[in-house]
């Protein structure tokens, strides 16, 4: 119930191509639904965020999709670079602390 | 200005010894969190802490002992360490316990390695 099935575990698209990540959730509880980007070394970053009452939301080149009766949600990159290689993670919130996603590594070759 | 600071940034101990990191967040945020993340980069959660008080304890050993002398710090204690222990932890804050406002702010991780 508290897990975050996150999809794929890798992906390698080229310069400007549109790599999209999934992940499904099984709590109805949850009710935000973060993306963080982390780059070796560092620590997560929070990317863009989505509450359940809107269907997608964009900034720059990151959108989120939301699926609420499929308990889905996606990560789309629009015109990746190769600054964009790095491993992203979704997540999932009510009145706990997040849980996350085991991670998607991105490569984004030019 | 670091944000969220962790001391050390490296940790290489022999198995039974006891470890101590340090987390300090200089943003004037309320909650706190220790993750730990292991060698497939799976981040979990280990504790959560609000104004200094423990409101969140997953199951973890109870070699694991965090501390909050003041909301901007939250310490990790490790008696016993074990190898499986071998892992990055990263502490983080946010504004608020749900971290709705503006997400988590994590540190950049203390990679324990032990042999």
């Amino acid at each position: 119930q508290q897990q975050v099935k996150q999809s794929p575990q890798s992906l390698i698209v080229q310069k400007g191509g549109i790599p999209i990540i999934n992940c499904a959730y099984e709590n109805t509880a949850f009710d935000y639904f973060p993306w963080y980007q982390q780059f070796p070394g560092k620590g997560p970053a929070l990317l863009i965020a989505i509450r359940p009452d809107v269907s997608e939301k964009k900034e720059g080149r990151f959108t989120i999709s939301f699926n609420k009766s499929a308990k889905q949600f996606s990560l789309h990159i629009m015109d990746s670079q190769p600054g964009d290689s790095a491993t992203y993670f979704c997540a999932a919130g009510w009145n706990t602390p997040l849980v996350f996603g085991k991670g998607t590594r991105l490569s984004v070759i030019a | 200005d670091t944000a969220v600071s962790q001391t050390p940034k490296y940790l290489v101990t022999q198995m039974g010894n006891d470890k101590s990191i340090k987390c300090e967040q200089n943003l004037g945020h309320d909650t706190m969190y220790w993750y730990k993340q292991d060698s497939k980069k799976f981040l979990k959660i280990m504790f959560s802490y609000n104004n200094k008080e423990l409101i969140i304890n997953e199951t973890v050993p109870n070699r694991f002992s965090p501390k909050s002398p003041d909301k901007a710090h939250l310490n990790l204690h490790i008696n016993s360490l074990e190898l499986g222990d071998s892992a990055v932890y990263f502490c983080a804050s946010s504004q608020d316990r749900r971290g709705l406002i503006y997400g988590y702010t994590f540190g950049s991780g203390t990679r324990l390695t032990v042999v």
